[in-house]
């Protein structure tokens, strides 16, 4: 069984802080990640990927991976009322055929003014 | 560009009534498709894919089938359904050529309500 783990939150920071979204895997040999924001009532959106250890930062936005900790993380810098939304976690295995991604349940992430 | 279409956006249908979901995507050929379904306060649960034409998985054993009828067309089927069949049903494609990232990108779903 392949599981991905988030806290489900709601995770509450005021404009312009970090924000720290984590996401824990059991598979150990998965070799691609991901996360999708998904604002209420809307479908899941792709805002980064990371395949490789380290850190991937697009904008505001920093994907952290560590393969040996089996542990993804997403921080958003100078967070804004307009991130307030689900944020999902997606790990693809390395044996996984077509491409089938697990997700997490999400973290729901408030950014009040 | 790629894009993805679904329709109807939202439907309300009785217990016990038919369901035809329809999902397109415009721009790739050949892509991977996905059917998705998320239940209210529940994570997404992958019910069917598809590598091409008539070819589908299922995932999970239930009242819904599913085809792939053209290239670029996906649909999900039900002949009667239930209540626990209410929820977010969303279509995901993902390139099916190398190289692939196995980024999955979703449509906009249909909210659907079983009444």
């Amino acid at each position: 069984q392949k599981e991905v783990e988030q806290n489900s939150g709601p995770l509450s920071v005021p404009e312009g802080a970090i924000a720290s979204l984590n996401c824990t895997y059991s598979d150990r040999v998965s070799q691609s990640f991901f996360w999708y924001r998904q604002y209420s009532g809307k479908s899941p959106e792709l805002i980064m990927s990371i395949y490789s250890n380290g850190d991937k930062e697009d904008g505001r936005f920093t994907a952290q991976l560590n393969k040996a900790s089996q542990y993804v993380s997403l921080l958003i810098r100078d967070s804004q009322p307009s991130d307030s939304a689900t944020y999902l976690c997606a790990v693809k295995s390395r044996g996984s055929t077509l491409g089938r991604l697990y997700f997490g349940r999400g973290t729901q992430l408030t950014v009040w003014p | 560009s790629q894009t993805i279409h679904q329709w109807p956006a939202t439907l309300v249908q009785p217990v016990g009534s038919p369901l035809s979901l329809e999902c397109t995507v415009e721009g790739t050929s050949n892509p991977n498709l996905y059917w998705y379904r998320q239940a209210a306060g529940r994570g997404l649960q992958l019910l069917f894919y598809s590598v091409g034409i008539g070819q589908i998985s299922s995932e999970v054993p239930q009242n819904l089938s599913a085809s792939r009828p053209q290239d670029r067309q996906f649909i999900l089927s039900s002949k009667k359904l239930l209540l626990s069949d209410s929820g977010f049903y969303l279509c995901a494609w993902r390139e099916n050529r190398a190289p692939s990232y196995n980024e999955q990108f979703f449509g906009p779903g249909t909210r659907l309500t079983v009444l």
